[in-house]
């Protein structure tokens, strides 16, 4: 299948700093970009929809200004969760439509921790 | 009522069982359907894509897509200690900017 990456894997970070997550189609071009976030033992929660050069759609309850997302590219996407807070740690997940079947791959997930 | 209804188990089996994972869905537009495994602390990995209605068959897994039901499994034969995942189904009405429901996910483990 086709290849989603993901950079970070891992952050710590303090509260109140900003943190960007990249998100990367290796292979083929996403017309389409999701972001989820996912808690302990839990299923995913979808956060926001982008598509490249225009802004992202989100999800009810999710805050557009905390969190900023950008896709610049057909190949990358990213998400930055501005003056991070200790409840804002989970588990981000980015996934990318757009394959040879419009099928819908994700990337390596990045977990995030705020101390 | 959720759109999509799947089983969160756990569901624990001996090795070289035959799985059957299951769903149920209530929107009658959904027309592609997935499998996702997904690995503690992992990104979840595609594991079966189907269009509309009837089998698939990739190694050891095998997708049912039953639409006149709205019933959804993946069956896994042999199945071995490193399929221990959660196993989510999605689907969706359509590519673009349609949505894919997932859903809740089912713990599967199997026993050596």
């Amino acid at each position: 299948g086709a290849v989603v990456s993901q950079h970070p894997s891992r952050v710590i970070c303090k509260s109140g700093t900003s943190v960007k997550i990249e998100c990367r189609s290796l292979d083929f071009q996403a017309t389409t970009m999701f972001w989820y976030r996912q808690f302990p033992k839990q299923s995913l929660m979808l956060m926001a929809t982008s598509n490249e050069g225009s802004k992202a759609t989100y999800e009810q309850g999710v805050e557009k200004d905390k969190f900023l997302i950008n896709h610049a590219s057909l190949t990358l996407s990213t998400l930055t969760v501005t003056s991070a807070h200790p409840e804002d740690s989970s588990f981000y997940i980015c996934s990318a439509r757009g394959g040879p079947g419009n099928e819908q791959f994700f990337g390596p997930g990045t977990r995030l921790t705020v101390l | 009522q959720k759109e999509v209804e799947q089983d969160p188990g756990p569901l624990s089996v001996p090795e070289g069982a035959i799985v059957s994972l299951n769903c149920t869905y209530s929107n009658s537009a959904f027309q592609y359907f997935m499998w996702y495994r997904q690995y503690s602390r992992k990104g979840p990995e595609l594991l079966m894509y189907t269009y509309s209605s009837g089998n698939k068959e990739d190694g050891r897994f095998t997708a049912q897509v039953d639409k006149s039901s709205k019933y959804i499994s993946l069956f896994i034969r042999d199945s071995q200690p490193s399929d221990s995942a959660t196993y989510l189904c999605a689907m969706s009405a359509g590519t673009g900017g349609f949505k894919t429901i997932f859903g809740a996910g089912t713990r599967l483990f199997v026993k050596a």
